[in-house]
C-alpha cells in the first residue's frame, strides 16, 4: 500500500496543452508539497499546502495552479505547457515542522515535445 | 548561489571503498535531512538531524552535524554497488521554516 502515490509516472505531451498530475497519500499528513527537479537533478519546491490551504507558492508561473480537494489529495494542473517544463515532479508530505522527514513519491516524469 | 551546497557533485570509487560527501551552507540547518535517490524512483529517506555534533549511523552508512550546525557530511564504509544513487541533503534553514531547502545532490557511482 503506497504511501505517496503519484499518476501517471509518465507524461509526454505536447507545447501548449494542459495537464494534470495527481497526488494522494494514506499518511494522514497535513502538509503536502509539490516539488520540480531539473535536469540537474536540482531539487526545488513549488508549492506546500498544509490543511488545505496554500502556505508556500515559490515564484512559480500562474500557468501551474495545485488544487487540494481534500488533505489527502494535491493535484498540479499545468495550463500552456511549455518545453522548459520537461522535469521531474515530486508530491511529498509531512507532519509539518522541522523535526520529522517528509515522505516522496515516485516522481513523474513530464516531457514537453 | 544555492543555499545548501553538496561536494562532490559526483563521485566514482571501487566497490569496498569509503567515502564521504558533504553538505554546507552558510545559514543554520535545522533538521537536517539525507535522502537518496535511484533513478526514475522517489526520494528514499535515510536519516534526520537536529542536534549540533549529533551523530547517526544505520548499517554502513553514518551522518553527522557540525556543531555549529552548518555542515553535515554523509559517510559510507565499505562501499557496495546498491549504494550507488543520487545523495541528497535537505535543510530547513533559518529564515525558511515552513520548507525543506534540498542540496544540489551528489551521484555516487560503485565500480564492481
Amino acid at each position: 500500500d503506497t504511501a505517496v502515490s503519484q499518476t501517471p509516472k509518465y507524461l509526454v505531451t505536447q507545447m501548449g496543452n494542459d495537464k494534470s498530475i495527481k497526488c494522494e497519500q494514506n499518511l494522514g499528513h497535513d502538509t503536502m508539497y509539490w516539488y520540480k527537479q531539473d535536469s540537474k537533478k536540482f531539487l526545488k519546491i513549488m508549492f506546500s499546502y498544509n490543511n488545505k490551504e496554500l502556505i508556500i507558492n515559490e515564484t512559480v508561473p500562474n500557468r501551474f495552479s495545485p488544487k487540494s480537494p481534500d488533505k489527502a489529495h494535491l493535484n498540479l494542473h499545468i495550463n500552456s505547457l511549455e518545453l522548459g517544463d520537461s522535469a521531474v515532479y515530486f508530491c511529498a508530505t509531512g507532519r509539518g515542522g522541522m523535526n520529522t522527514e517528509a515522505f516522496f513519491g515516485q516522481g513523474t516524469r513530464l516531457t514537453v515535445v | 548561489s544555492q543555499e545548501l551546497e553538496q561536494s562532490p557533485q559526483s563521485l566514482i570509487v571501487q566497490e569496498g571503498k569509503n567515502l564521504t560527501i558533504n553538505c554546507t551552507s552558510s545559514k543554520t540547518l535545522y533538521g537536517l535531512y539525507w535522502y537518496k535517490q535511484k533513478y526514475g524512483e522517489g526520494l528514499i529517506f535515510l536519516m534526520m538531524l537536529q542536534k549540533g555534533g549529533e551523530e547517526k549511523s544505520h548499517e554502513k552508512i553514518t551522518a553527522k552535524l557540525d556543531e555549529k550546525k552548518q555542515q553535515s557530511s554523509l559517510h559510507i564504509t565499505a562501499s557496495q554497488p546498491s549504494h550507488a544513487g543520487i545523495y541528497l541533503c535537505g535543510a530547513y534553514l533559518s529564515g525558511g521554516y515552513q520548507k525543506v531547502t534540498f542540496g544540489t545532490g551528489t551521484k555516487l557511482q560503485v565500480i564492481p
